[in-house]
């Protein structure tokens, strides 16, 4: 079975830092692209970045462009998310996708991100 | 880049169809075959149902269907049911990916 399952999520101050991981079973990771989408409280889908295959192309939204780096162990069959200099409006759920044919299938179940004093 | 205008809400009575539209501009919806749809029930993930415009996943109901004319793709859902009741998403692909800002189809 396919899946992805995201974690490292949590409470965080605003400027603070975070590394969120996202570990995928039942595919070969280092055949596709992978992307970062998050979802603020009550609000809508976002795309936040992709990365592609053997992690030599990375892409951001540009509301996070600078702050965050997507990356990849394909050894490890694990995505990560490193963010830096968090604000309030990073508060989301953050999930993990593979990326078919430029569509996200499937999705992680999402770990949450608080930013905070 | 701008999120693509979905409507807010749509409802429809079981056994009825519905559709939802997704306006974008030349430079996403417009450009390439690449919108995708995405279903997402309340505290679940989103769960793709349409790719490539039109294309159904396997697994996926055939009472989902997908078009695009111009800028502006359409989700149709044929003989409502209750479980159809979520939140849709339209998103395509334009160098990056974008949004919709979501739909909230209620089954009354």
């Amino acid at each position: 079975e396919v899946q992805l399952v995201e974690s490292g999520g949590g409470l965080v101050q605003p400027g603070g830092s975070l590394r969120l991981s996202c570990a995928a079973s039942g595919f070969t990771l280092s055949h596709y692209w992978m992307h970062w989408v998050r979802q603020a409280p009550g609000k809508g889908l976002v795309w936040v970045s992709r990365i592609n295959s053997d992690g030599g192309s990375t892409t951001y939204a540009d509301s996070v462009k600078g702050r965050f780096t997507i990356s990849r162990d394909n050894a490890k069959n694990t995505l990560f998310l490193e963010m830096n200099s968090l604000r309030a409006e990073d508060t989301a759920i953050y999930y993990c996708a593979r990326d078919v044919r430029r569509s996200l299938d499937p999705w992680g179940q999402g770990t949450l991100v608080t930013v905070s004093s | 880049q701008s999120a693509l205008t979905q409507p807010a809400s749509v409802s429809g009575s079981p056994g009825q169809s519905i559709t939802i539209s997704c306006t974008g501009t030349s430079s996403d919806v417009g450009s390439f075959n690449l919108v995708s749809w995405y279903q997402q029930h309340p505290g679940k993930a989103p769960k793709v149902m349409i790719y490539e415009d039109s294309k159904r996943p396997s697994g996926v109901s055939d009472r989902f269907s997908g078009s695009k004319s111009g800028n502006t793709a359409s989700l149709t859902i044929s003989g409502l049911q209750a479980e159809d009741e979520a939140d849709y998403y339209c998103c395509s692909f334009a160098g990056s990916w974008v949004f919709g800002g979501g739909t909230k189809l209620t089954v009354l």
